[in-house]
């Protein structure tokens, strides 16, 4: 399974833009890229995936580079209800027979008032 | 909100006591999955299921059993709980195993096993 490298913590003003990066070098082909965040005592939430194009959706953008070694999950504006842990997931599209998530550490996000 | 509902959602109970978890879904996804979250270690993969009856083992599966009898509800079962099976679980739906179909998590059940 691929793996993602993320920033153990970012911090955000309220009502700016916040841009989390994540790495995947090791990438395939038929990766999906995948994001979810976790809020306190709350289980992870869906946010976004891409596979090669730029992605919006009402909750964020996702920002993929064009050699796909890297994407960037992008909150327009922040709110102190986006402080949370964020992951940055590939999910393979070939051989997987599970469709499991594999999750690291993740970026925990500040968002000050 | 994706519909699934994880009960109990707190649970403390003693060593060697049986414990099931239960996740109830309204969504007819196809398959389900239980996780376990713990400290230094991520989400981790317990077991999951691809339709009625049809389950298989992840990563962490040892000391855990599951059961699927019908589309919406997946069990969780510790057949003799042991101090390091205190996590927290949670349980996941996704339509189908692909990787461009979201995952959909419960709010999780607390367990302490003591």
């Amino acid at each position: 399974d691929a793996k993602t490298t993320q920033p153990n913590s970012m911090e955000s003003n309220e009502e700016e833009p916040v841009h989390l990066p994540c790495n995947h070098s090791t990438i395939s082909g038929t990766d999906y890229i995948h994001w979810y965040r976790q809020l306190p005592s709350q289980g992870p939430e869906y946010v976004i995936h891409g596979l090669t194009s730029n992605v919006n959706n009402r909750m964020a953008s996702l920002a993929i580079a064009e050699d796909r070694k890297s994407s960037t999950l992008i909150l327009h504006r922040a709110t102190l209800r986006d402080a949370a842990v964020y992951y940055c997931i590939l999910r393979d599209g070939g051989s997987s027979n599970t469709g499991k998530l594999i999750f690291g550490q993740g970026t925990t996000l500040q968002v000050k008032p | 909100d994706a519909g699934i509902t994880q009960s109990p959602r707190h649970k403390v109970t003693e060593t060697g006591t049986p414990v099931t978890l239960r996740c109830h879904q309204t969504e007819n996804h196809r398959y389900m999955y239980w996780y376990r979250q713990d400290p230094g270690h991520g989400l981790r993969l317990i077991h999951y299921s691809y339709g009625v009856k049809d389950t298989d083992k992840g990563e962490v599966s040892d000391g855990y059993s599951v059961s699927r009898s019908k589309t919406e509800d997946f069990l969780l079962t510790l057949e003799s709980a042991t101090s390091s099976q205190t996590s927290v679980y949670f349980c996941a739906i996704s339509r189908d195993k692909y990787s461009n179909q979201p995952q959909h998590f419960g709010d999780g059940t607390r367990l302490s096993i003591l």
